[in-house]
């Protein structure tokens, strides 16, 4: 079992839609990083908490430490919102750590 | 502000052979992780480097080595290179490490044949 698992794997909405990606953790983090993926490799960073909710634009982000669980969520998708999303959870406190994936999610959005 | 660059972009070279890539990050960002990401494994840690030192290393083999120098550009050298080396490599800056907001760079792909 990954000590960081999202769900679902594959996602296709129609544009517009209301989308929502999972991440469970079954190891201690102290922080959970949230990042996309586009074709071609290049990673950006979307998120990065340790508590509650953080909003940037379209995209939210919450995280509860207590239930190991985080989600993402995009609200109006759009066909540019394609790519593969990745949690990653930061192993324990304090600069040293080290991030541990999960698998990605891999989104499509139909317009 | 320039992002993070990794060069090579592409990279194809023969089993048994080695092999260096470079990093430069984020000007004023001391942090530089390195990661490996396959289809089958994902995204993995390789290692850490701060301030010219190792902090953290990953579960990978003494094949796999880096270092950072003063400017903290940091380099990584994969030796006697495996089929199963063929990955996207990414390396990522931070201020001060992973608990701080990190910025990728576009990868390295190797390909070994």
């Amino acid at each position: 079992k990954n000590e960081v698992e999202q769900s679902p794997q594959n996602l296709t909405a129609q544009e517009g839609e209301f989308i929502t990606i999972n991440c469970s953790y079954s190891v201690g983090i102290s922080a959970l990083h949230w990042l996309q993926q586009h074709p071609g490799g290049g990673i950006v960073s979307l998120f990065m908490l340790s508590s509650g909710k953080k909003k940037h634009g379209r995209l939210i982000a919450t995280i509860n430490i207590q239930e190991k669980h985080s989600s993402l969520h995009i609200t109006a998708s759009h066909p540019r919102d394609s790519a593969v999303y990745i949690c990653a959870g930061l192993n324990y406190g304090g600069s040293q750590g080290n991030l541990i994936f999960g698998k990605g999610t891999k989104l499509s959005v139909k317009p | 502000k320039a992002g993070v660059t990794q060069t090579p972009r592409y990279l194809i070279k023969t089993r048994g052979q080695q092999v260096t890539l470079s990093c430069s990050p984020i000007s004023g960002h001391r942090s530089v992780s390195w990661y490996q990401q396959t289809p089958g494994q994902g995204l993995q840690f390789l290692f850490e480097y701060f301030s010219e030192t190792q902090r953290n290393k990953g579960n990978f083999p003494g094949r796999f080595s880096g270092r950072q120098f003063s400017n903290s550009r940091s380099e990584m050298n994969v030796s006697t290179l495996e089929l199963g080396d063929s990955a996207l490599y990414l390396c990522a800056s931070s201020p001060f490490g992973p608990n701080t907001e990190a910025f990728f760079g576009q990868g390295t792909r190797l390909t070994v044949v």
